[in-house]
């Protein structure tokens, strides 16, 4: 069955960098569009980044722009998550998420990782 | 950016009893509405999408219903494994929303 593992948070001091990675399988993660979404503590969700089955298209949320970069290979079965310039406000689980359209996306989110915690405090 | 809008915040009800949560819609999504369930420290999990239909694995006794600016989770006798926090979310237009939630509680 469908299995993503999320890892590389932990305590980052703000304006630092930190790269995410989400481990694929049990499914051909190159025919599906991919996500990553995140919780801040004792919140809501929040949508922060698409990318394309095949990585030629990405989105981002508008507070992620330009600080965050959405990437993936194919050919390891993992997505990633640069994420640069790093505020307070970023501290949050973030999840990774699998589209259920292969290769053309329906844009919500059909599994989930398990998360990984992500703190940016000084 | 589309805002979605959950009622109640909190809900709590005794097992057996029907369950019914709304979601709002700023303007109209037509039936790009999903439904999560997330349980207290677990991922959340897709339950409805396209409004009213089911995914996988999910029990009959969630269902979905309605279009345009506003939306229905029933669950139609409540389990107590159903604790847990009701997300809807939007995909129709850039950035993807989701509602605040709704907390779901055993009485």
């Amino acid at each position: 069955q469908v299995q993503l593992v999320e890892s590389g948070g932990g305590v980052v001091q703000p304006g630092r960098s930190v790269r995410l990675s989400c481990a694929a399988s049990g499914f051909r993660f190159s025919d599906f569009a991919m996500y990553w979404v995140r919780q801040a503590p004792g919140k809501g969700l929040q949508w922060v980044a698409v990318i394309a089955y095949d990585g030629r298209n990405k989105f981002y949320e508008d507070s992620v722009k330009g600080r965050f970069t959405i990437s993936r290979d194919n050919s390891m079965d993992t997505l990633y998550l640069q994420m640069n310039s790093l505020r307070g406000d970023d501290t949050a689980i973030y999840y990774c998420a699998k589209d259920n359209g292969k290769l053309t996306p329906h844009y919500y989110f059909e599994s989930w990782g398990q998360g990984t915690l992500l703190t940016v405090s000084s | 950016e589309i805002v979605m809008t959950q009622s109640p915040a909190t809900l709590a009800v005794s097992a057996g009893e029907r369950v019914t949560l709304s979601c709002g819609a700023s303007q109209g999504v037509s039936s790009n509405l999903a439904w999560y369930q997330q349980k207290p420290g677990q991922a959340p999990r897709l339950l409805i999408f396209g409004a009213s239909n089911r995914a996988t694995d999910i029990p009959a006794r969630f269902s979905g219903s309605g279009s345009g600016t506003e939306f229905t989770l029933t669950i139609s006798s409540l389990q107590s494994e159903d604790l847990a926090t009701y997300y809807c979310q939007q995909y129709l237009k850039w950035p993807l929303t989701f509602g605040g939630g709704t907390k779901v509680e055993i009485k």
